[in-house]
């Protein structure tokens, strides 16, 4: 069974500085996807951004990137030019690849953007 | 389009009731999941439907049952509900196309079990 470890329940950031959210998984598989989801005080969960695990080179999405380390099981989420819409909380998930689209889901990361 | 719409929004229940929680998709999506989400533990799946019908436990399934009534809609029902159940409630759904993983989510069900 995969597991995804979020290790810092709470974290906060000045407008405009960044700020790095850290996930860890466990799996034995080898093809598989990450992804993070943001959840707004809204509740509604968006994607943020994805990456394949096959593929070296670290997603990109605007302000968002990640840091996918793949031996190392290790996938953190960089927020740069970090703006008071990006405060929610912040879900690392893992999906295997083929069949069902189940995702595993971290604890979560509380992240606030201060003024 | 409406995406994906839950009923009802906010819901009190008394220990032994019984509900049943609404999903409906209109993006024409194979899969369908409901997700329980409680403080502090993130989102935990608790059925799913990866193609209209057919239904699968997820990793907390205890004291839930689903219906994929067709390819739009999705219900969750709780027999016989228990405190332990209070929890806020997602649905959500996917195409399945590549790329893969993009869930699309309900705005979620707040029920309290007194």
């Amino acid at each position: 069974a995969q597991t995804v470890t979020q290790s810092q329940p709470e974290m906060s950031v000045q407008e405009a500085e960044t700020v790095t959210l850290s996930c860890t998984y466990d799996t034995s598989e080898n093809n598989y996807y990450l992804f993070w989801y943001k959840q707004p005080p809204s509740r509604q969960m968006i994607l943020v951004i994805r990456q394949e695990a096959y593929k070296q080179q670290n997603a990109t999405e605007n302000r968002f990137s990640v840091n996918f380390q793949k031996a190392a099981k290790s996938f953190s989420l960089k927020i740069s030019d970090s703006q008071l819409g990006d405060t929610a909380m912040y879900f690392c998930a893992f999906m295997k690849k083929g069949g069902s689209e189940k995702l595993v889901f971290g604890k979560g990361t509380k992240l606030t953007v201060n003024p | 389009n409406a995406g994906v719409t839950q009923t009802p929004k906010f819901q009190v229940l008394k220990t032994g009731q019984s509900m049943t929680l609404q999903c409906a998709q209109d993006m024409n999506h194979n899969s369908m999941y409901w997700y329980r989400q409680d403080p502090g533990m993130g989102l935990r799946l608790i059925y799913y439907s990866a193609s209209e019908g057919t239904t699968d436990k997820g990793e907390v399934p205890n004291g839930y049952n689903v219906s994929r009534l067709n390819k739009r809609e999705f219900s969750l029902r709780l027999e016989s509900a228990a405190p332990s159940q209070t929890s806020v409630y997602f649905c959500a759904s996917s195409s399945g196309r590549t790329p893969p993983g993009e869930q699309f989510f309900g705005p979620g069900t707040r029920l309290t079990v007194l």
